[in-house]
C-alpha cells in the first residue's frame, strides 16, 4: 500500500529538541518532493518545509528557519525533520506529505503530535 | 508568508451550492495559477480536492470546482451533501518552493 507513516512526536520542554521521521512505502520515494505540514490544536494548516527528491533543494517557512531542518535518506525511503529550540508555538500535529509540485499534495501521513510544555 | 484569508465558516442546506473565497496577494494567489484546495474531516489528514486552480485529482467529485480572479481564488461545491461537512483549506504556491495555506473554512450542512 502506498503510504506515509510518521513517528517521533513526543512531549518536550520549551527549548528542547526533537527529530520526526516519516517512512514511505510502495512508491518511488526519491522521485518526489516531500514536505512537512503542521496543524496547531484547533488551528489551520501551515506549510513548514519541503525538499526536492535528490535532497539538493530545500526550504523552510520563516518562523522555523535556523531552528528546523528538513532532510531525507532515499536509501531508507525516509524523510526527517530536526526541530531545535522548540517553543509553545511549535506545538502541533506534524504531517509528512508528498508534494507533486506547486502545492499539489496528493499523499499525507496520519500525523504525529508534538507537545511543547514544561 | 502571511496566511491566505478565508471566511471562518459557511453553511447551507443539502442540495444548495456554496462558494468559499481565498484571498491572497500578487505574490501568491495572484501571481501563479497554482492554487489547491483540501478537505479535512476532524482528526483526519487533509485530502486534495482541487489543484492548479481548477483541476480535479482522480476520484474527486465534479461537484467541487475551482476558479480564480486576481488575488482571490474560490471553491464552489454544488449539490451539497451531508458528507461535505468538513473544513476546507486553500493553498497557494508563493515562489521559490514556498507554500502558503489559508486559515480554513468550516462548512456546515444544515
Amino acid at each position: 500500500e502506498v503510504q506515509l507513516v510518521e513517528s517521533g512526536g513526543d512531549l518536550v520542554q520549551p527549548g528542547g529538541s526533537l527529530r520526526l521521521s516519516c517512512a514511505a512505502s510502495e512508491f518511488a520515494f526519491g522521485a518526489f518532493w516531500m514536505a512537512w505540514v503542521r496543524q496547531a490544536p484547533g488551528k489551520g494548516l501551515e506549510w513548514v518545509a519541503n525538499i526536492k527528491g535528490d535532497g539538493r533543494e530545500k526550504d523552510h517557512v520563516d518562523s522555523v528557519k535556523g531552528r528546523f531542518t528538513i532532510s531525507r535518506d532515499n536509501a531508507k525511503n525516509s524523510l526527517y525533520l530536526q526541530m531545535n529550540s522548540l517553543t509553545a508555538e511549535d506545538m502541533a500535529v506534524y504531517y509528512c506529505a508528498r508534494d507533486l509540485g506547486w502545492g499539489r499534495i496528493d499523499l499525507w501521513g496520519q500525523g504525529t503530535l508534538v507537545t511543547v510544555s514544561s | 508568508q502571511s496566511a491566505l484569508t478565508q471566511p471562518a465558516s459557511v453553511s447551507a442546506s443539502p442540495g444548495q451550492s456554496i462558494t468559499i473565497s481565498c484571498t491572497g496577494t500578487s505574490s501568491d494567489v495572484g501571481g501563479y495559477n497554482y492554487v489547491s484546495w483540501y478537505q479535512q474531516y476532524p482528526r483526519k489528514a487533509p485530502k486534495l480536492i482541487i489543484y492548479e486552480v481548477n483541476k480535479w485529482p482522480s476520484g474527486v467529485s465534479n461537484r467541487f470546482s475551482g476558479s480564480k480572479s486576481g488575488n482571490t481564488a474560490s471553491l464552489t461545491i454544488s449539490g451539497l451533501q451531508p458528507e461535505d461537512e468538513a473544513d476546507y483549506y486553500c493553498c497557494s504556491f508563493a515562489g521559490g518552493s514556498n507554500l502558503v495555506f489559508g486559515g480554513g473554512t468550516k462548512l456546515t450542512v444544515l
